[in-house]
């Protein structure tokens, strides 16, 4: 069956560490998107790839990134210069700009 | 830019009642517009779509019509379930420009149904 899967679901990190969160899709979409999410303020996007090799930033790209060297992988890295990082981040794949985006279960990641 | 603008919630009706959340929108192009629900831990789920002026989307007994002439795109559902208590999420994607893929999302409107 075709979907999208993050891993893991639970993250626990200490402070100052970068960690790397994956994301993987098997619809042939082209497109793919972080967004994070926090109490009461709804999905901010952190960086998105239309092809790979290519991809660019969100709204809150500050203190993350990305990399796209397959077309069914998208990992975002949570690096230690991210200021706030605990929240909930979801990642997204959609095939055409009318179609919307399949969403994956999220990774609750805590930083500690 | 674009904006989603959504009804703040919480929303809190009894089982078999009436459902409106009301979403406007700021686009600069034709954007195409979608409501989105997500349960507890969850990711997001599509719950249903329109493309363009005058669409109705219809999914699970929810409906949304795209009204361009006031940029509107209400969720309703004519009789609530304790199980559609959720986040509601209203939510544009952008045809012009450069970035027509990217999702713009509301706020979310908590909904709780009670028996």
């Amino acid at each position: 069956d075709g979907g999208i899967t993050q891993s893991p679901k639970y993250l626990f990190r200490k402070e100052g560490q970068n960690v790397t969160l994956s994301c993987e899709q098997n619809l042939n979409h082209d497109a793919m998107y972080w967004y994070r999410q926090d109490p009461g303020q709804g999905l901010r996007l952190i960086y998105y790839s239309q092809i790979v090799n290519d991809f660019q930033k969100g709204d809150i790209a500050e203190g993350y990134s990305v990399s796209r060297e397959k077309k069914e992988s998208f990992p975002l890295t949570v690096t230690s210069a991210q200021k706030n990082p605990t929240a909930f981040y979801l990642c997204a794949s959609s095939g055409t700009s009318g179609s919307g985006g399949l969403f994956g279960p999220g990774t609750r990641l805590t930083v500690l | 830019g674009d904006s989603v603008t959504q009804m703040e919630g919480p929303v809190t009706l009894s089982e078999e009642a009436f459902l409106t959340i009301n979403c406007t929108y700021t686009a600069t192009g034709y954007p195409s517009l979608f409501w989105y629900v997500q349960y507890p831990g969850e990711g997001l789920q599509l719950l249903l779509k329109a493309t363009k002026a005058d669409d109705k989307g219809s999914n699970k007994g929810f409906e949304a019509t795209y009204r361009k002439e006031t940029t509107s795109f209400h969720l309703e559902k004519g009789s609530v379930q304790v199980s559609d208590s959720a986040v509601y999420f209203c939510a544009l994607s952008d045809r012009s420009g450069g970035s027509n893929y990217k999702l713009t999302f509301g706020k979310g409107t908590l909904l709780t149904v009670n028996p």
